[in-house]
């Protein structure tokens, strides 16, 4: 049964690009939660999905990031027009239909050049 | 005051030495609890759910105290791959349910040390 799976594990990107970063929940979970490590700090909370809903997005920045769970295919965290200050490791979450534990995935490492 | 709060550390422990993590949390309306962990540079790692009647899976035993909303991890007997950072990790959502955003402390470092 494999885990949570998320694509790139690394990505580079030049100020002002965009980047798309994929998560797919283990089998039969359907939530799916995006985290957002800087370096030398602690995980902060994104924003929480089901199926094709945005459940809670309090911890979004207000511009340039954007978070989708389509019906088909897997959760995409988009960031546009990327700057410095986005350098930072986004780890994906996911958790079953009737809630319960979180299970994350590697992680996604994104360096702004 | 920080939503969730832990003791960053380091400790450093000798094999075999039992060490014990605290944590405290803001919100009294919690209602899920847990202790997980993080090795360098890699994806966090449910060690346990904490429950208010604590448990225990095998060197590790956690308690949850509601009244002073406290957490604690206790790791008898010390390997060298406990060694990581322990992060104390809170479900704030008001609603009860078990699902929604984890609020997590900076972590506690631990090295454990032949």
């Amino acid at each position: 049964n494999a885990g949570v799976m998320q694509n790139p594990r690394h990505l580079v990107r030049r100020r002002g690009q965009e980047a798309r970063l994929r998560c797919s929940p283990m089998k039969g979970h359907s939530h799916v939660y995006w985290y957002r490590q800087l370096p030398e700090e602690g995980l902060k909370f994104m924003v929480y999905l089901q199926k094709e809903n945005i459940i809670d997005e309090s911890g979004m920045p207000k511009e340039r990031f954007s978070a989708e769970f389509p019906k088909e295919g897997p959760s995409i965290l988009r960031i546009q027009q990327v700057v410095r200050g986005d350098s930072a490791a986004y780890f994906c979450a996911s958790s079953p239909p009737l809630g319960g534990e979180q299970y994350f995935g590697p992680g996604t490492r994104l360096t702004v050049t | 005051r920080k939503e969730v709060e832990q003791d960053p550390g380091p400790f450093n422990v000798p094999e075999g030495a039992t060490v014990a993590f605290n944590c405290t949390y803001s919100n009294s309306a919690s209602q899920s609890f847990f202790w997980y962990r993080q090795d360098c540079r890699k994806e966090p790692k449910l060690l346990m759910s904490v429950y208010s009647s604590g448990n225990e899976d095998g060197r590790f035993t956690a308690q949850l105290n509601r009244a002073s909303q406290y957490i604690s991890l206790l790791i008898r007997d010390s390997k060298l791959s406990d060694s990581a950072t322990y992060l104390c990790v809170v479900n704030m959502d008001a609603g009860g349910t078990s699902y929604g955003k984890l609020t997590f402390g900076q972590g506690t470092i631990l090295t454990v040390h032949p």
